[in-house]
């Protein structure tokens, strides 16, 4: 049982190249989520999605898309990144239920330069 | 917006002594949850307590909730070396259902 697993671990961008960033997990939750990590800061929600084929914005979606084809896969775009989008990534899952705790990743650290 | 605040946003103490993070949040909330976060990695869940709670025990670990104050603390009880991390309370909002994290507690414990 692997948990909730990130690929990959660290990435270099330039600005304007693009990206996509795998989360896998193992523990047939309905809901994922990615979040970014910023110094100093929460974490903040990016999208999240409540099952297979549907997602939704969260706080910051600007400028990232994200797809849940599979109920185990939830994937994080960047089409043309940014430097404000230098960050650590986190995924996680969760059961459907409302007092569930959330499972993290390990993270992503990007870096667009 | 950030819904959680953490206080304070560092702590140093020495290996034994009590550590005591506060959170204040600023609407209604099903329940409050609070993870730790070690250098470089994911974080982890550590506690949940629900709204019709006022306290819960896990270990060392000892939260409150005080929901007329919109407030919880965490307390680590003889704390460790290995206590030393990032905790963050994240609060699970009422209207929208989804879980929003404060700026963190960075706690660290010398030998």
């Amino acid at each position: 049982n692997a948990g909730v697993t990130q690929t990959p671990k660290f990435r270099v961008l330039k600005t304007g190249q693009s990206m996509t960033l795998l989360c896998a997990q193992d523990m047939n939750h309905e809901y994922m989520y990615w979040y970014r990590q910023d110094p100093g800061m929460g974490l903040r929600l990016i999208h999240y999605s409540v099952g297979e084929g549907t997602t939704a914005k969260g706080e910051v979606p600007d400028g990232y898309n994200v797809s849940r084809l599979k109920k185990q896969n939830f994937l994080l775009g960047l089409e043309s990144a940014a430097p404000s989008q230098t960050s650590v990534y986190f995924c996680a899952s969760s059961r459907l239920e409302t007092y569930n705790e959330q499972f993290f990743g390990p993270g992503t650290r990007l870096t667009v330069l | 917006s950030q819904q959680g605040e953490e206080d304070p946003q560092a702590l140093s103490i020495q290996e034994g002594e009590n550590a005591t993070m506060n959170c204040s949040y600023k609407t209604s909330i099903n329940n409050l949850q609070w993870y730790r976060q070690n250098s470089g990695r994911g974080l982890v869940h550590l506690i949940l307590i629900r709204s019709n709670e006022r306290e819960k025990h896990s270990g060392r670990l000892r939260v409150t909730l005080d929901t007329s104050k919109k407030s919880s603390s965490l307390l680590i009880t003889a704390s460790r070396a290995a206590d030393t991390a990032s905790y963050f309370c994240a609060t699970r909002a009422s209207n929208t259902g989804k879980l929003i994290f404060g700026q963190g507690t960075t706690l660290q414990v010398k030998p």
